[in-house]
């Protein structure tokens, strides 16, 4: 049973320049969620997304932006990097929010450095 | 808003010795609460998670923690500690209305020394 798989594993941009990272979910889960991790902090929710939608968006501008496909893999975008936006970015996944509540489970992550 | 507090920034204990380490929550809704683990350059593993029930929960790895609403606190424990423990801990909060929208503390980094 595969995890929750994440690519590239590391990358190297320039600011500016723009970035798709990709996740694909757990086997059986549906729901995909998509966090950054800077250096030495916990974790911050970008956005959520279930059925191909955009369910939930934290504190992030709009040059963060996603896309579910029906297979429920994500895609994670980035416009106009800036040097702030180098950090670990972590996809997670679960089954929708049910009576007994949402587990979520992290892929390994993708560590992005703006040069 | 909501916010997890870890105290701890860096704890350091001996192989075999006990562990706790502290989370507070501030949240509005019914609370689900969650232990994540990472290790250097890893994702992070869940280690254990309180939805209802029972305070005191048990995970993976001999951890185990308890809930204590009056306190707002949900502290991870383990009896005795490995070398392979050494590791970044996160403790999290989310909510049944929330999703994936978990707010999570800013971690306890654990060193074991043998």
């Amino acid at each position: 049973d595969a995890g929750v798989t994440q690519s590239p594993t590391h990358l190297i941009k320039t600011r500016g320049q723009q970035v798709t990272l990709r996740c694909s979910p757990k086997s059986g889960h549906d729901t995909v969620s998509w966090y950054q991790q800077a250096l030495g902090q916990g974790p911050q929710f970008i956005f959520q997304y279930y059925e191909e939608e955009e369910r939930q968006r934290g504190n992030f501008p709009d040059r963060f932006s996603g896309h579910q496909f029906p297979n429920y893999s994500s895609e994670l975008n980035v416009n106009a990097l800036l040097l702030g936006d180098s950090a670990l970015y972590l996809c997670a996944s679960s089954l929708p929010a049910d009576s007994s509540g949402n587990t979520i489970y992290f892929g390994e992550g993708s560590w992005l450095t703006v040069v | 808003a909501q916010s997890v507090t870890q105290p701890d920034i860096h704890i350091t204990v001996s192989e075999g010795a006990s562990l706790e380490l502290r989370c507070n929550y501030s949240y509005g809704a019914t609370p689900y609460l969650f232990w994540y683990v990472q290790s250097p350059g890893q994702g992070l593993q869940l280690l254990l998670k309180y939805f209802s029930g029972d305070t005191l929960v048990q995970g993976i790895k001999g951890f185990e923690a308890e809930f204590k609403r009056s306190q707002s606190s949900f502290n991870l424990r383990k009896p005795s500690v490995h070398w392979s423990d050494a590791a970044e801990y996160f403790c999290a909060v989310g909510a049944q209305n929330y999703g994936q929208n978990f707010v999570f503390g800013p971690g306890t980094r654990l060193s074991v020394l043998p």
